[in-house]
């Protein structure tokens, strides 16, 4: 059973370029999480997709980010016009809904990693 | 708004010895706790779950005790390997509703043989 897949693992742009980071959840799964880890910080929510649904993006930038996760493919998160502080490591993660409907443990991708230039 | 901390950065330990991570919290009643393990250059991995109604849960060499009057958490590897050697995160789910975690920096541990 395959795992979290996240692609490109590592991401090199020039300043005012588009960043396209993507996943693929685990089998089975059916809500997506983005969270964002900046040098010696912790993980930082970003937003949280169910297929074709952003439930929360309240951890998101509110200009130059972007992200969906469509009814078929990977989920896509999109940086506009990248700048050199969102040099980081993305990292997407997934889960299903237990029986209490709650989407509990979230398991995490391998992350990308940016470099903006 | 909700506040996590793990109150180490680092911790070096012989190995062989029970190495004991602290988590504490603020401002918020968690429906669960979780513990990850991260290494450099990889994302992190699942360890351990403990609901708010459960004092401690066992996995292995792995222990999870849960506090809720003290607002803490405490993870405890036994007979520790160098192979334990990694980041290891607390996690609190931010508004039981199975959406976002919100994780602590995390206590980097060492384990020397």
């Amino acid at each position: 059973n395959a795992g979290v897949m996240q692609n490109p693992r590592h991401l090199v742009r020039r300043r005012g370029q588009e960043a396209r980071l993507r996943c693929s959840p685990m089998k089975g799964h059916s809500h997506v999480y983005w969270y964002r880890q900046l040098p010696e910080e912790g993980l930082k929510f970003m937003v949280y997709l169910q297929k074709e649904n952003i439930i929360d993006e309240s951890g998101m930038p509110k200009e130059r980010f972007s992200a969906e996760f469509p009814k078929e493919g990977p989920s896509i998160l999109r940086i506009q016009q990248v700048v050199r502080g969102d040099s980081a490591a993305y990292f997407c993660a997934s889960s299903q809904l237990d029986s209490g409907g709650f989407g509990e443990t979230q398991y995490f991708g391998p992350g990308t990693r940016l470099l903006v230039l | 708004s909700q506040k996590i901390e793990q109150n180490s950065e680092a911790l070096n330990i012989q190995e062989g010895k029970t190495a004991t991570l602290t988590c504490n919290y603020t401002n918020y009643s968690p429906a669960y706790l979780q513990w990850y393990r991260q290494d450099p250059g990889r994302g992190p991995v699942f360890l351990l779950l403990i609901r708010e109604n459960e004092k401690e849960k066992r996995k292995e060499r792995l222990k999870v005790t849960f506090d809720t009057t003290l607002k803490q958490s405490l993870f405890h590897i036994t007979a520790s390997q160098p192979a334990d050697s990694a980041t290891y995160l607390c996690a609190l789910d931010r508004d039981q509703a199975g959406t976002a975690l919100i994780f602590g920096k995390g206590t980097t541990l060492s384990v020397s043989s």
